[in-house]
C-alpha cells in the first residue's frame, strides 16, 4: 500500500514569495492533516480536512495560508506571502476517519525562506 | 486542558543499554487513545503504537515496551538494548475530544 505522498521535498524561497506544497493521502483515508513543525518542536497542527471539508483550521494564520482539498482526496497548501519564521518543515497526514485513528504521515517539505 | 509533557528533551546512552522514554498526559476524556511516533535523521514521523484508554496492559514489540499506567496519566516507552539506528527523535501523542496534541518530543542519542 502506497504511503502518504509530498512534493516538492525541499523548497527555497525569498521572503514575500509565494510557495504551494502538494500531498496525496493514503487511498481511502478520508482524514487529511497538515502540520507545520519548527526545528526542535513538536507538529502544529494548522488544519485538518474531512473528505473535502474543514474541521479545524483554528491555527492556519489565514492572512497568508491557505489550503484547499477540492475532491477530497489530493490537497495543496499555499503560502502567500512567506514571511521569514514560516521557515520549518511541513508535514501532512492522513487517516481513516477523524479524531481517534492513526494518523500517518508524508516525509514532509522543508522550506527555507531567505 | 488537554496536554501532553515529554520532560526529557535529550537522552544519550551507549549502544545495547536500555533506555526508557517519559510521556504524562492531561485529559478529561473518558476515552482517548495515545501513540509514540519515531522522527528519525530523514525527518518522517514513523507510527510505532496507539493505545486505548480502557486496555492498560503493557505491550511489547520486539525490543520495544510501552507501560501505561492511567493512575499517574503516563505512556512510558523503553528500548531494550539500544542500538545505533534508534537514534531519532520520539513523540508522544494524545488523541481527546477528536483532536491531536503531540508533546514537544524527546531527542534520542545511542553511541556505538
Amino acid at each position: 500500500e502506497a504511503g502518504v505522498a509530498q512534493s516538492p521535498r525541499y523548497k527555497i524561497i525569498e521572503k514575500r514569495q509565494s510557495v504551494a506544497f502538494w500531498c496525496n493521502p493514503i487511498s481511502g483515508h478520508a482524514t487529511l492533516y497538515w502540520y507545520q513543525q519548527i526545528l526542535g518542536q513538536g507538529p502544529k497542527l494548522l488544519i485538518q480536512f474531512q473528505n473535502n471539508g474543514v474541521v479545524d483550521d483554528s491555527q492556519l494564520p489565514k492572512d497568508r495560508f491557505s489550503a484547499e482539498r477540492l475532491k477530497g482526496v489530493d490537497s495543496t497548501l499555499k503560502i502567500q506571502p512567506a514571511k521569514l519564521e514560516d521557515s520549518a518543515v511541513y508535514l501532512c497526514a492522513s487517516s481513516l476517519d477523524t479524531g481517534r485513528e492513526t494518523q500517518y504521515f508524508g516525509p514532509g517539505t522543508r522550506l527555507l525562506v531567505l | 486542558a488537554q496536554k501532553v509533557t515529554q520532560a526529557q528533551t535529550e537522552i544519550s546512552v551507549v549502544e545495547k543499554e536500555d533506555v526508557t522514554l517519559d510521556c504524562v498526559y492531561e485529559t478529561r476524556d473518558t476515552t482517548y487513545y495515545l501513540f509514540w511516533y519515531k522522527q528519525p535523521p530523514s525527518g518522517e514521523l514513523v507510527f510505532l503504537i496507539r493505545r486505548n484508554s480502557f486496555d492498560e496492559q503493557n505491550e511489547i514489540s520486539g525490543r520495544y515496551s510501552w507501560n501505561f499506567q492511567k493512575s499517574t496519566s503516563s505512556f512510558n516507552f523503553t528500548i531494550t538494548a539500544s542500538q545505533v539506528v534508534d537514534s531519532a527523535v520520539y513523540f508522544c501523542a494524545l488523541s481527546s475530544f477528536n483532536k491531536f496534541y503531540f508533546g514537544s518530543g524527546t531527542k534520542l542519542n545511542v553511541k556505538p
